[in-house]
């Protein structure tokens, strides 16, 4: 099946600095990334829509200039958190949409990126 | 490796009830979680299960052993709503997600 990766796995930081995180799908090419907050045991909250070669559209609430996406190419999307602060810590996923072949179509989620901001 | 397998699709009638299996081998356990997911929308949590037994929420239930990687979601009462798809997750150890490929639920009337 779909493979997608997130690096890192998880990470700490300090209060102010910039994290970035790179979401990649492995076996397919996806024209649109999907970027999720999930906060503990509840459900994912859709930060942003990620399309490749283009700006990315940003759920309401969201701000595009401490979430930085940027998604360069059809397996490669980023999310830098910038200047981040401890309520940023949070369990971050992305999801890719087969932009071909079989699985045309279908999300597939990474395995998330724990963010601890200290 | 680590697998999470569930049936790819599933069809059931309104008002009846199904349940939704999901088996698991993954490197340590730290949780199970379904959520539902519509065509467009992102996926809506429906539950986390962490020990053994059956966990009711209105109309839907899960159920988790943890000796077997054996979890279900039960859906009752179904309503032409429910039809979405369903993902089964599970936490390892290192607290990272795996996720099966979805259960897509089709409701007839």
């Amino acid at each position: 099946g779909a493979v997608v990766s997130q690096h890192p796995s998880r990470v700490i930081c300090k209060s102010g600095t910039s994290v970035k995180i790179e979401c990649r799908s492995l076996d397919f090419q996806a024209t649109t990334m999907f970027w999720y907050r999930q906060f503990p045991k509840k459900s994912l909250m859709l930060m942003a829509t990620s399309n490749e070669g283009s700006k990315a559209t940003y759920e309401q609430g969201v701000e595009k200039d401490k979430f930085l996406i940027n998604h360069a190419s059809l397996t490669l999307s980023t999310l830098t958190v910038t200047s981040a602060h401890p309520e940023d810590s949070s369990f971050y996923i992305c999801s890719a949409v087969s932009a071909g072949g079989p699985s045309y179509n279908e999300q597939f989620f990474g395995p998330g990126t724990r963010l601890t901001v200290l | 490796g680590q697998n999470i397998d569930q049936p790819t699709e599933m069809t059931a009638t309104e008002g009846a009830i199904v349940q939704i299996n999901c088996t698991y081998q993954t490197s340590g356990f730290n949780g199970l979680f379904w959520y539902q997911q519509h065509a467009g929308e992102a996926p809506t949590f429906l539950s986390y299960n962490v020990l053994d037994g059956l966990e009711e929420k209105g109309r839907f239930s899960s159920f988790l052993s943890r000796s077997k990687g054996y979890s279900y979601l039960l859906l009752k009462e179904l309503q032409m709503k429910d039809s979405a798809s369903y993902l089964c997750a599970v936490m390892d150890s290192n607290y990272q997600l795996i996720w099966g490929a979805g259960t897509k639920l089709i409701i007839k009337p």
